[in-house]
């Protein structure tokens, strides 16, 4: 079956513009997370749903970064008036549930501040 | 603050040697470990999920341990290939929270 898909793959935005990130999760998975990788490090937590319902943005860097998920499918990272300390890749993954151990990742998109 | 370590942060092998990564974790409020492997330009893969202290799981040729109360993961990889060239990345879940905290990777790189 489909696996989680990210798009775009890559973003270049200037310094100040908005950006915002799509995720489409594995179909019939109720929870969806956020991950921010910068470079050399590991992916850090950003934010967390359980259906429509934003449970945890505790990862959240600042209040420039908002995420949506309103039907509980599609989920949206949006970045408001980017900084350069912004670039990285943004991971989405889809899990079936709470109780259940696997978060399926999608490939991630690149985006890059000038 | 949670810290998840890897070690080495880099690794270099020559086709047919074995390898091994360690990832260590807090002990404390231990829920799960999970290892993944990541290819560039593609989406990281689950290798493992482990819960038990001492479990062992294996896939093909690779194989991971576990012990949570030092607070380490071993994965091996045995006769390595050029396909196993990729970051491998370890993550702790603890039993107060659904995120996943990761380490920051190991890179293979094996050489024909």
């Amino acid at each position: 079956g489909a696996g989680v898909s990210q798009s775009p793959r890559y973003k270049v935005a200037k310094r100040g513009q908005d950006v915002a990130l799509r995720c489409d999760p594995i179909s019939g998975h109720v929870s969806l997370f956020w991950y921010q990788q910068a470079l050399g490090q590991g992916p850090e937590f950003l934010t967390y749903f359980q259906n429509e319902a934003q449970l945890d943005k505790s990862g959240l860097p600042s209040d420039r970064f908002f995420a949506e998920r309103p039907e509980g499918s599609v989920s949206t990272l949006k970045i408001q008036r980017t900084q350069q300390e912004d670039s990285a890749v943004y991971l989405c993954a889809s899990s079936k549930g709470l109780a259940v151990y696997e978060q399926y990742f999608g490939p991630g998109t690149r985006l890059t501040v000038t | 603050i949670l810290n998840v370590e890897q070690s080495p942060q880099s690794l270099h092998v020559q086709e047919g040697d074995s390898t091994n990564f360690t990832c260590s974790f807090p002990s404390s409020n231990f829920y799960a470990l999970h290892w993944y492997r990541w290819e560039t330009a593609k989406s990281p893969e689950a290798l493992f999920v482990m819960t038990l202290n001492g479990d062992e799981k294996k896939k093909g040729r690779i194989s991971a341990t576990l012990n949570t109360k030092e607070g380490y993961s071993y994965l091996y990889i045995k006769g390595s290939q050029p396909e196993d060239s990729a970051t491998y990345l370890c993550a702790f879940k603890t039993d107060s929270s659904y995120k996943l905290i990761f380490g920051s990777g190991t890179r293979l790189l094996v050489r024909p």
